[in-house]
């Protein structure tokens, strides 16, 4: 199975600061049909996980623009322009290449400073 | 508003059967392929199971394998897993989710609460 690897496994942000997130994959998520199946999603403390990113850029409806994602290939980031407070918790990236090989990342904790 | 609600966790001793429900509203659940994912306590997550959307298509990850099996009726907006030959390590809190598009395969947009199984003795 594809394994993702997500550093860091935790970070501390300032309100208003930037944040960033690495989802590496041990092997490309490009599919012959031209997408790249790498899913961001966030699981808020004591909530379901939510989806944020789709389809490594795609932001998913009502995610606000300070959320981003980029990347090709296997190396993939998710970008949180200016961080607030709801945005804590854990994120996962997801990936989806292979019909039922569905892996997850280990998860990455963000708190507030 | 799309809905799921996932019910039928309980503990359960090791090689015991249990069989968890999901009840969808708020969609045309007959257009969407549906999953489980489980999340054991404390730890990530961890994909478990799929059927499209007209039950016709089944697959389960390798650690489930041959043990569940999901399942759907479609006529009254619900999902099932059936559990057998449980194990310690099947404890987990199990979400029902959906996919984000009719007829698709993925991402995952909504997810349940979570119902939670225990196996223990």
């Amino acid at each position: 199975d594809i394994v993702m690897t997500q550093t860091p496994l935790s970070l501390s942000v300032t309100p208003g600061q930037p944040a960033s997130i690495s989802c590496k994959s041990s092997q490309s998520l490009l599919h012959s049909d031209g997408k790249t199946y790498l899913y961001w999603y966030l699981q808020k403390p004591g909530q379901s996980p939510q989806l944020l990113i789709y389809e490594v850029s795609s932001r998913f409806s009502g995610v606000p623009d300070r959320f981003s994602g980029s990347g090709s290939g296997t190396d993939f980031t998710l970008k949180i322009s200016r961080v607030e407070a709801e945005d804590v918790g854990v994120y996962y990236c997801m990936q989806g290449i292979h019909l039922s090989r569905y892996t997850f990342g280990q998860g990455t904790k963000l708190e507030i400073k | 508003e799309v809905q799921l609600v996932e019910s039928g966790g309980v503990v359960v001793q090791p090689g015991g059967s249990l069989r968890l429900s999901c009840a969808a509203s708020g969609f045309t659940f007959d257009d969407y392929t549906m999953h489980w994912v489980r999340q054991a306590p404390g730890k990530g997550l961890e994909w478990v199971s799929l059927i499209s959307w007209d039950g016709g298509s089944t697959y389960y990850a390798d650690s489930v394998k041959g043990r569940f099996t999901i399942s759907r009726d479609n006529s009254k907006n619900s999902l099932y897993l059936q559990m057998n030959s449980l194990r310690t390590e099947d404890t987990a809190l199990y979400y029902c989710a959906k996919d984000l598009r009719p007829r698709g395969w993925l991402p995952i947009d909504y997810w349940g609460q979570g119902t939670l199984v225990t196996v223990s003795s």
